[in-house]
């Protein structure tokens, strides 16, 4: 990956259980953001934090930032079917305002 | 509400022709951004436009070109195919004012190459 690594790469779990992925990236950012990918489908912004923040919430998900280890993750509470994907957090620098992207974790939610 | 869109949706191609991929921004989007997926890897930044202005580049081969038009659509120009192009490829765009924030992502064009 261009950016870092994303852990787990692949998750299974139950319906109604929760799911935490992380990610790690290299630089100073300006933002950090999670995308949503259905199979080789378009991505969907799912929740953006700035470098500022530590923590953010938005309806199930929860997000995390520490800057000092340059990492994040993302908390997806009560999880349903609906939300197998693959999950990939991107970054964005002050001096760019282009994603770069980690590597992904691909979710499975069994019913 | 518009969303960002692209075609074609599917190309094959054979190699050594060339391809020509289009993305229309959302209405107002001032700025566009091209990205290339191969398959189970993660979208790489190619090139990007503001105002119809190149704005930044990455990973983009010297055989792909691509410009923004005066109606800020947004053409992907991609020459002397090789089997390794085959990817999806996003186009997003950004509203004005905001460009660090959120990008809107295209439903993505599949690439082909035989």
């Amino acid at each position: 990956s261009q950016q870092g690594e994303e852990d787990p790469q692949a998750l299974s779990i139950q319906e109604g259980e929760n799911a935490t992925m992380n990610c790690s990236y290299k630089t100073s950012i300006n933002n950090l953001q999670w995308y949503r990918q259905n199979s080789g489908r378009g991505l969907v912004h799912l929740i953006l934090i700035r470098s500022n923040e530590r923590e953010k919430h938005s309806g199930r998900l929860r997000v995390t930032l520490d800057t000092s280890k340059k990492s994040s993750s993302l908390l997806i509470t009560a999880s349903r079917a609906a939300d197998t994907a693959s999950y990939f957090c991107a970054t964005v620098m002050d001096s760019s305002y282009k994603l770069i992207f980690g590597s992904g974790t691909r979710l499975l939610v069994r019913p | 509400a518009a969303g960002v869109i692209q075609s074609p949706r599917h190309l094959i191609k054979e190699k050594r022709e060339t391809a020509t991929l289009k993305c229309y921004p959302i209405p107002r989007h001032d700025t566009v951004y091209w990205y290339q997926q191969g398959p189970g890897q993660d979208p790489q930044f190619l090139i990007s436009f503001y105002e119809k202005m190149q704005s930044d580049k990455g990973s983009i081969p010297d055989r792909f070109s691509a410009q923004q038009f005066s109606d800020y659509h947004s053409e992907l120009n991609m020459s002397s195919l090789e089997l390794g192009d085959s990817a999806l490829y996003f186009c997003a765009s950004s509203p004005p004012m905001r460009p660090e924030n959120e990008q809107y992502f295209g439903p993505g064009t599949r690439l082909t190459v035989t």
